[in-house]
């Protein structure tokens, strides 16, 4: 068991340009998140898949915004004309759901995109 | 008030010292407690996780949850330069799956 993957791991890209970014979490978890972290701050959550269902979207996410988790596999984070408040380390984790009902969460390396 | 808060730190501590950190969350309903790590352009690693009221000890790591006060701390026992980190406390939020994040607190362990 490799862990969690996440490609690429950096991404610079011109500002209106969109980005795909792809995270394998560890095979036998069943929960994914999507998190986006800047410097200083903790995480910020942006999205969940239970398998392949989105079942939890940040009220702060903007449209631009869309991930999607096909066959609850892999997911991809895609986001629409990029924008320079869009720079930031885009996190992956991913979790085993446990009949205890408690969620640890291992994250992936990170992909750090910048908008120039 | 923020749900989940941490000094920022940086809190220095000399090499062979406990360092001792502290985290405090606004949501009694919270079950679950986790510490990570996280070094200086990398992502967090889960180093703790605590879901009763006591200490939790791990090699050098202990944790300590206490619900009545809500706050939870780690202790990081025979401190080495290699321990020097941001470290994040992460809580439970009302959905099992949403944890909250603290900002963290920068640990600077000095030779």
């Amino acid at each position: 068991d490799t862990g969690v993957s996440q490609n690429p791991r950096h991404k610079i890209t011109k500002r209106g340009q969109n980005v795909t970014f792809r995270c394998d979490p560890i095979s036998e978890h069943n929960r994914l998140y999507w998190y986006r972290q800047t410097l200083g701050q903790g995480p910020e959550f942006l999205t969940y898949f239970q398998n392949e269902a989105q079942l939890e979207k940040s009220r702060l996410l903007s449209d631009r915004f869309s991930a999607e988790r096909p066959k609850g596999s892999f997911s991809t984070l895609e986001i629409q004309r990029t924008e320079q408040g869009d720079s930031a380390m885009y996190l992956c984790a991913s979790s085993l759901i446990r009949t205890s009902g408690y969620n640890e969460q291992f994250f992936g390396p990170g992909t750090r995109l910048t908008v120039l | 008030q923020k749900e989940v808060e941490q000094n920022s730190g940086p809190l220095s501590v000399p090499e062979g010292a406990i360092a001792s950190l502290n985290c405090t969350y606004s949501d009694r309903g919270s079950q679950s407690f986790f510490w990570y790590r996280q070094y200086s352009g990398k992502s967090p690693e889960l180093i703790m996780s605590i879901y009763s009221n006591g200490d939790k000890e791990d090699g050098r790591f202990t944790a300590q949850l206490n619900k009545a006060s809500q706050y939870v701390s780690l202790l990081i026992r025979d401190s080495q330069p290699s321990d020097s980190a941001t470290y994040l406390c992460a809580v439970n939020g009302k959905s099992n799956y949403q944890l909250i994040w603290g900002a963290g607190t920068k640990l600077i362990i000095k030779p």
